[in-house]
């Protein structure tokens, strides 16, 4: 009940097109689900959030798509660049517990 | 900005050996916590702390134990290293209270430790 499932572990896309990563979770407790981007030999940074009151956020090119009824959430990112290549987590928590529970994580790959 | 910091970007220990791994965070935050990270696993939750003195048991907590002296380091012990543990390990910080805020975990770049 407390795993996210994220999707795929890895995937490359063509400079201009749209990745998307897909996770997924089963407790309907939580109402925060962030998304965060490494770069290789940094730690994870917050890129954008959602809460489940809202289905979509956009920021810039990045875009959360959130189904309350499925318990899945997306990032997409438009106009993808080599620059966003990067592992992507996904992760969920409450906002009385400061935990977050993580996704696996996608490592992406934008080809130019 | 938030700043954490830790004490070595690369680490080369021997089995059995004692390691610390310091962390310390520049904003003042009450929640600290260790993470290790490998290929296909993600992020997995060592421990953590919400204060002072304080220490929770994460997700695996076995072969690992952490200090907490002042509100700014939190430090991550391997009490007998082995080959099991060679991984990155990551720290981060939070705020403490409820709000998106205090979702946001602020991360240091890692350290990863080799066991031979």
């Amino acid at each position: 009940q407390q795993q996210v499932k994220q999707s795929p572990q890895s995937l490359i896309v063509q400079k201009g097109g749209i990745p998307i990563i897909n996770c997924a979770y089963e407790n309907t407790a939580f109402d925060y689900f962030p998304w965060y981007q490494q770069f290789p030999g940094k730690g994870p940074a917050l890129l954008i959030a959602i809460r489940p009151d809202v289905s979509e956020k956009k920021e810039g090119r990045f875009t959360i798509s959130f189904n309350k009824s499925a318990k899945q959430f997306s990032l997409h990112i438009m106009d993808s660049q080599p620059g966003d290549s990067a592992t992507y987590f996904c992760a969920a928590s409450m906002d009385s517990n400061y935990q977050l529970i993580w996704g696996a994580g996608t490592k992406l790959i934008i080809k130019p | 900005d938030v700043k954490v910091t830790q004490s070595s970007r690369y680490l080369v220990k021997r089995t059995g050996e004692k390691v610390f791994l310091e962390c310390v965070q520049d904003m003042d935050h009450e929640n600290m916590f260790w993470y290790r990270q490998d290929p296909g696993l993600g992020l997995r939750l060592i421990y953590f702390s919400y204060d002072v003195k304080m220490k929770e048991k994460g997700d695996i907590p076995e072969g690992y134990s952490v200090s907490r002296e002042k509100k700014e380091r939190f430090s991550l012990i391997l009490e007998s290293a082995s080959t099991n543990q060679t991984s990155m390990y990551l720290c981060a910080s939070s705020l403490q209270g409820q709000g998106s805020l205090s979702n946001e975990q602020f991360f240091g770049p890692g350290t990863r430790l080799t066991v031979l």
